[in-house]
């Protein structure tokens, strides 16, 4: 069974820039969660994908946005990017977008902004 | 407002020793309960979840964790602590209802000495 796996796995951009972080789900999961994760805190929920549509979404700004594709993988978009955006970001799949399911984690993109 | 405090940032321990990590939550009702492991520059694994039932869960690693309603707590233990299990310790809540949303306690960090 093949893991949730993320890339790329270290990115450094400059404000202003774009970037798109890419998230392939694992085996049998049809929903995806994106998560930021600044130094020495806990993750934030950023948004939710369930069968290519947004599902739930956290409190950050409309320049984060994403996709998700009909074989379930998602993209995570951040524009206009700034300092504070600097985080490891994280994806999570799970069976389905029912709180019951556990959510499994791949081991991130690491985004610094200089 | 749903939220999830873990009280001690820094914990040390000899190997051999038990542990205990505090969490507290603050939910209008019983929550979904996780405990996740993150190892430097890894994603986070799932330890155990609680959905309703037996209060003592079990999980991987030789870890438990213990519900506790009338304290809004959800400690995570281990008898005897492994070199291995130096890393850092995030517990969660998800939601009742509506989308897989987790939110997540700052963590605890967990050194443990030979």
């Amino acid at each position: 069974e093949t893991g949730v796996t993320q890339s790329p796995t270290h990115l450094i951009k400059t404000r202003g820039q774009q970037v798109t972080l890419r998230c392939s789900s694992q085996s049998g999961h049809n929903t995806v969660s994106w998560y930021q994760q600044a130094l020495g805190q806990g993750p934030q929920f950023i948004f939710q994908y369930y069968r290519e549509e947004e599902n739930g979404r956290g409190n950050f700004p409309p320049r984060f946005s994403g996709l998700q594709f009909p074989n379930y993988s998602s993209e995570l978009n951040v524009n206009a990017l700034e300092l504070d955006d600097s985080a490891l970001y994280l994806c999570a799949s799970s069976r389905d977008g029912g709180s019951n399911q556990p959510q499994h984690f791949g081991d991130g993109t690491r985004l610094s902004i200089l | 407002a749903q939220s999830v405090t873990q009280p001690d940032i820094h914990i040390t321990v000899s190997e051999g020793a038990s542990l205990e990590l505090r969490c507290n939550y603050s939910y209008g009702a019983t929550p979904y309960l996780f405990w996740y492991v993150q190892s430097p520059g890894q994603g986070l694994q799932l330890l155990l979840k609680y959905f309703s039932g037996d209060t003592l869960v079990q999980g991987i690693k030789g870890f438990e964790a213990e519900f506790k309603r009338s304290q809004s707590s959800f400690n995570l233990r281990k008898p005897s602590v492994h070199w291995s299990d130096a890393a850092e310790y995030f517990c969660a809540v998800g939601r009742l209802d509506g989308y897989n949303k987790l939110i997540f306690g700052a963590g605890t960090r967990l050194a443990v000495h030979p």
